[in-house]
């Protein structure tokens, strides 16, 4: 089963609004997850590292003012698309490591929010 | 700087045929890890492997296998026998030993398997 919970999956809303994404660790405790975000037919690109207790980290290029991360427990992250436009619509993804398998074990990645303004 | 990239925009063949995906990949590191992830159409990633960079060992996983060669600096994955639900876009990944979580992806393979 998944161990990594994204909510939405699918967001439509118009020009303007905030729009904020969820990411769960499940069974885990994730004291680090990280936010992707995907243009159709394109890759994965790291937007952020979300640290628990503290400050993200933002890839260059990214606005922190635009998508505002917060990393509040270790089982949750959330990214806020700030009053947002048409040119961010996107997939957004999250992924998180379970700490407790050790180094070898990969990301698990969430399912996804397609997130779509009019 | 690293970089993954992955030639192949998209690929399609006829069920049962093999078919290789490739990847290369630059790191200035002598320790790092590749991936390869699958993504159907429904958008999740799911993980196919893990390799580190001192691991040259290839790798089958049924019809699955994974060719890692560091002189070349490549990491390409095989199907063997394809099938209908084999069609994803597969996305090759490098981290490196500072931040192995930190992930950088290629650009992706779109596979489409005609029946």
């Amino acid at each position: 089963g998944a161990v990594v919970s994204q909510h939405p999956s699918r967001v439509i809303c118009k020009s303007g609004t905030s729009v904020k994404i969820e990411c769960r660790s499940l069974d885990f405790q994730a004291t680090t997850m990280f936010w992707y975000r995907q243009f159709p037919k394109q890759s994965l690109m790291l937007m952020a590292t979300s640290n628990e207790g503290s400050k993200a980290t933002y890839e260059q290029g990214v606005e922190k003012d635009k998508f505002l991360i917060n990393h509040a427990s270790l089982t949750l992250s959330t990214l806020t698309v700030t009053s947002a436009h048409p040119e961010d619509s996107s997939f957004y993804i999250c992924s998180a490591r379970d700490p407790r398998r050790g180094e070898n074990q990969p990301q698990h990645f969430g399912d996804g929010t397609r997130l779509s303004i009019l | 700087a690293q970089k993954v990239t992955q030639a192949q925009t998209e690929i399609s063949v006829v069920e049962k045929e093999d078919v290789t995906l490739d990847c290369v990949y630059e790191t200035r590191d002598t320790t790092y890890y590749l991936f390869w992830y699958k993504q159907p159409p429904s958008g999740e990633l799911v993980f196919l492997i893990r390799r580190n960079s001192f691991d040259e060992q290839n790798e089958i996983s049924g019809r699955y296998s994974w060719n890692f060669q560091k002189s070349t600096s490549s990491f390409n994955f095989t199907i063997t026998a394809s099938q209908v639900v084999d069609s994803a876009v597969y996305f090759c990944a490098l981290s490196e030993a500072d931040n192995t979580d930190k992930l950088i992806f290629g650009t992706g393979t779109r596979l489409q398997v005609f029946p």
